[in-house]
């Protein structure tokens, strides 16, 4: 069954912050975050364990719910280069393969 | 360091006729993924490997789609026949086996995949 993610699309300003959240109905091993450009392959930004990590890549940092089976991602002080739609994808245990979300598009704007 | 390396890059084919798609996983990773991406679908797994053997095919969604993977360093991806309704990006990933520890999957630039 496919995470849920929210919102579906945002739009920011430079430097301003965002949080995209991924759901799902499953008992979750790993939460992956990718990023994906138009007409580019999704780029990997973290993955997050079962147990609550919380996990930083520059300004870009998520953390994981195990009780709620939700992770966050948060982009703070966007930059342009932040725009793109970003994917979360579970893992659940035994089963190595992603089941990836609907997507959040984000475009910063000047 | 090569990435995972995917042929063609663009296909455009007449409906009947037979694709196949190639993939190079990055040297030393023992899994391999095949997903399609389409606007209606998004992002789908269709079949998994693990040293070279298909693990999980419940996302191929006929018998038209097979895989396969006669070495560690390639993949294929053969749709026969084709149909227009299977236009859409198609990518390869692979990863590591992790030792205990989730493990990123790296993608490749896909193949773009139009039936005409």
């Amino acid at each position: 069954q496919q995470p849920v993610q929210s919102p579906q699309a945002v739009i920011l300003r430079e430097g301003e912050d965002a949080v995209i959240n991924c759901s799902s109905s499953k008992a979750l091993y790993s939460v992956h975050w990718y990023r994906q450009k138009h007409g580019e392959a999704p780029v990997f930004l973290m993955i997050l364990l079962k147990g609550g990590e919380q996990k930083g890549h520059e300004k870009i940092s998520a953390s994981f719910n195990e009780k709620k089976q939700q992770s966050s991602l948060y982009l703070t002080a966007s930059q342009l280069s932040y725009s793109g739609t970003y994917f979360c994808g579970t893992e659940v245990t035994g089963r190595r393969a992603l089941t990836f979300g609907s997507g959040t598009r984000l475009q910063v704007q000047p | 360091d090569a990435g995972v390396i995917q042929s063609p890059r663009h296909e455009v084919t007449e409906m009947g006729q037979e694709v196949t798609l190639r993939c190079k996983p990055i040297s030393g990773h023992d899994y391999l993924f095949w997903y399609r991406q389409t606007m209606m679908r998004g992002l789908e797994l269709l079949i998994y490997f693990n040293n070279n053997v298909p693990i999980d095919d419940s996302g191929m969604p006929e018998d038209r789609f097979s895989a396969k993977m006669p070495n560690a360093s390639f993949s294929t991806l053969k749709i026969q026949p084709s149909e227009p309704r299977d236009s859409a990006v198609y990518f390869c990933a692979s990863s590591l086996t992790g030792g205990g520890f989730a493990q990123p999957q790296h993608f490749g630039d896909g193949t773009r995949l139009s039936i005409l």
